[in-house]
């Protein structure tokens, strides 16, 4: 069964510094999504993607923070200068076959960022 | 606004005990959906259930039961004979249909289920 892949499974980052979060969505949907989720916190919308060009974006989803659909099957996030506070659970998921955007989103197993 | 509560946050049972889990949520959007995740200890989310807001059917999988009642804004969950697997955390989420919105989901903070044997 297809399914979403992330990569790392975890990542450990000094403050300031880059990190790039790597997700492989299902390969027929059409629509991107990051969340995060902080430590026992509730899961939060970061941004959403699609036709190669962000759709929404919420207030978390700063100018520290850009995503990227490099080639045909890779969607990326970066954070250019972590803060301590970026420590979280990053969720990718993706959804909508051609037709509709209201289709499940399915999600990857996350990558969890530790900014020391 | 939209919104998502889920006013349990940790719920015990004893094994084969059943448990129902609230979720209530707010939208202006005539159409919309809803769905509840499963987040087990080892972290990742995974898809239960979606429900659009044009069908209050209740649905049936299993041990897993859903009771949409859009009169009282609800949709909760029902676990029949709960089993020490069951043990996660359960968000609720809500999607709209607003207009450059692509379906974000809205989560609730969960509900912490643990079944003990």
């Amino acid at each position: 069964e297809p399914e979403v892949t992330q990569t790392p499974s975890h990542q450990v980052t000094q403050m300031g510094q880059e990190v790039i979060l790597r997700c492989v969505p299902i390969s027929n949907h059409l629509y991107f999504y990051w969340y995060r989720q902080i430590l026992g916190q509730k899961v939060e919308f970061l941004v959403s993607f699609y036709n190669n060009e962000i759709s929404e974006k919420s207030e978390i989803f700063d100018d520290q923070f850009s995503v990227e659909r490099p080639d045909g099957s890779n969607f990326t996030l970066k954070i250019r200068s972590t803060k301590l506070e970026d420590s979280a659970m990053y969720f990718c998921a993706s959804s909508g076959l051609a037709g509709g955007n209201t289709d499940t989103q399915y999600f990857g197993p996350g990558t969890r960022l530790t900014v020391l | 606004a939209q919104k998502v509560t889920q006013a349990q946050t940790e719920i015990s049972v004893v094994e084969k005990e059943d448990v129902t889990l609230d979720c209530v949520y707010e939208t202006r959007d005539t159409t919309y959906y809803l769905f509840w995740y499963k987040q087990p200890p080892s972290g990742e989310l995974v898809f239960l259930i979606r429900r659009n807001s044009f069908d209050e059917q209740n649905e049936i999988s299993g041990r897993y039961s859903w009771n949409f009642q859009k009169s009282t804004s609800s949709f909760n969950f029902t676990i029949t004979a709960s089993q020490v697997v069951d043990s996660a955390v359960y968000f609720c989420a809500l999607s709209g249909n607003s207009p450059g919105g692509y379906n974000k989901l809205i989560f609730g903070a969960g509900t912490r289920l643990a079944v003990h044997p």
